[in-house]
């Protein structure tokens, strides 16, 4: 089945721990991107990588790292976690020329 | 399930009916909008898209209206039925640029 997998679902963890939420696509996709979505603020894009080895900031980069080393997988690391980064977690990808998303099934994050 | 939003419109429609959802855009220079559909505890799904050169395209029971004029976006349901009772999104691609903006999204609830 075509499908991004994002991992974990649910994550709670502490202020400065660091952490890495998983993303991997099986439809050989070059495009793949995060979003976070909060109440209120809608889906906001993080980071997005346009192939391997080529990332680059959306609109809300702070706080955030990713790496494209291999073409299905697109890691999000918060190296030093806060609570403003709780939020629902959400990795998409699509080819090239195509405006359609596919979308993960997201990642709840609490940072306490 | 997962939170999208705690103050979204809501339309509420009968089960039958045809369902209006409509959007506004920003952004004059976009050249692809796209409709998703959010259930409960899932990330958003595509459902159509319609290019900025466009001003009407249909697909399985639904429609997608382009007014470029009053940047003005809508989406139609036919015979609303109870599976698609969730939040709708309407997004625009920038041209030139790999992001998707999204709009805050609209509730939809269909009632037997």
């Amino acid at each position: 089945e075509a499908q991004v997998t994002q991992n974990p679902r649910y994550l709670i963890t502490v202020t400065g721990k660091k952490l890495t939420v998983t993303c991997s696509q099986n439809m050989n996709h070059e495009y793949m991107s995060w979003y976070r979505q909060d109440p209120g603020l809608g889906l906001r894009q993080i980071y997005y990588s346009m192939n391997v080895e080529v990332t680059d900031k959306g609109d809300v980069p702070e706080g955030y790292k990713v790496s494209r080393k291999e073409k299905r997988n697109f890691p999000l690391i918060l190296e030093s976690p806060s609570p403003n980064q709780t939020s629902l977690y959400f990795c998409a990808s699509s080819f090239q020329d195509r405006a359609g998303y596919t979308f993960g099934s997201g990642t709840r994050l609490t940072v306490v | 399930g997962e939170s999208v939003g705690l103050h979204l419109p809501t339309l509420s429609v009968q089960e039958g009916d045809n369902s209006i959802i409509n959007c506004a855009y920003s952004n004059s220079a976009s050249d692809y909008f796209i409709w998703y559909k959010q259930e409960s505890g899932k990330g958003p799904q595509f459902i159509i898209d319609i290019r900025s050169n466009m001003d009407k395209r249909q697909g399985q029971r639904v429609t997608v209206l382009l007014n470029k004029t009053v940047k003005h976006l809508s989406l139609q349901i036919a015979a609303t039925q109870p599976g698609d009772s969730a939040v709708y999104f309407c997004a625009e691609r920038p041209g030139g640029y790999n992001k998707l903006i999204f709009g805050a999204g609209t509730r939809l609830a269909v009632h037997p």
